[in-house]
């Protein structure tokens, strides 16, 4: 089974715009954490935000927020007010604290900000 | 304050060629790993290293040799490249597992 899910291959947003990106995850260790990364066109990866397995609220980094569900095991980006930017491969991903800190990564979903 | 470098940038192997694609920090990192970007694939954990003299295996390790001497190297080995690794290799750095990892530029290889 997939440990992430993305099932969103290509989004595409209205400049200003809000946009929610999806991620669902697998796993039934109870301590985990869960990352966004964006990948530009330039091939670099830049960490988002973060979210904890225990954290009570949801994580918020400037435009981007986590809409963490931990019962439907959803961890969702939401990005407001799009900018041309914002386009680039945006990745979820995992790290089980029971299985000697292993990443696993989703196959990514390219997002294009339309003027 | 480089962050995390990655040698070469590209590279063309032949099949049966080895290799070693340099991965360095200088952010005094514990954990350190290798990626692999394949299309459609997303990223997959190669090796990892908690810490200096400390590594394990990730998701797809075959294939694959790492070491870790000092905090600051984490280099990757291919002792007989394949045409099945051709790949992008992505190696990243973090004070603990659960911080965000920092990347690499990534390198190019290309197996033929």
């Amino acid at each position: 089974a997939q440990k992430i899910t993305q099932t969103q291959p290509g989004m595409f947003v209205q400049e200003k715009e809000a946009v929610t990106l999806d991620c669902t995850y697998d796993t039934s260790d109870p301590s985990y954490g869960l990352f966004w990364y964006k990948q530009p066109s330039s091939g670099e990866m830049i960490f988002l935000i973060y979210q904890g397995s225990y954290d009570q609220q949801n994580a918020t980094e400037g435009r981007y927020s986590l809409n963490f569900q931990k019962a439907r095991k959803s961890a969702n980006l939401v990005i407001s007010a799009s900018q041309l930017g914002d386009s680039a491969m945006y990745f979820c991903a995992m790290r089980e604290d029971g299985t000697g800190n292993q990443f696993y990564f989703g196959t990514g979903t390219s997002l294009t900000v339309i003027p | 304050n480089a962050g995390v470098t990655q040698t070469p940038k590209f590279q063309v192997l032949k099949t049966g060629q080895s290799m070693t694609l340099q991965c360095a920090q200088d952010m005094n990192h514990e954990y350190m790993s290798w990626y692999r970007q394949d299309p459609g694939m997303g990223l997959r954990l190669i090796h990892y290293s908690v810490g200096a003299g400390i590594t394990d295996q990730g998701e797809v390790p075959n294939g694959y040799n790492v070491s870790r001497s000092t905090t600051e190297d984490f280099p990757l080995r291919l002792l007989s490249a394949a045409p099945s690794q051709t790949s992008v290799y992505f190696c990243a750095s973090s004070m603990a597992p659960y911080n965000e990892q920092f990347f690499g530029p990534g390198t190019r290889l290309t197996v033929l």
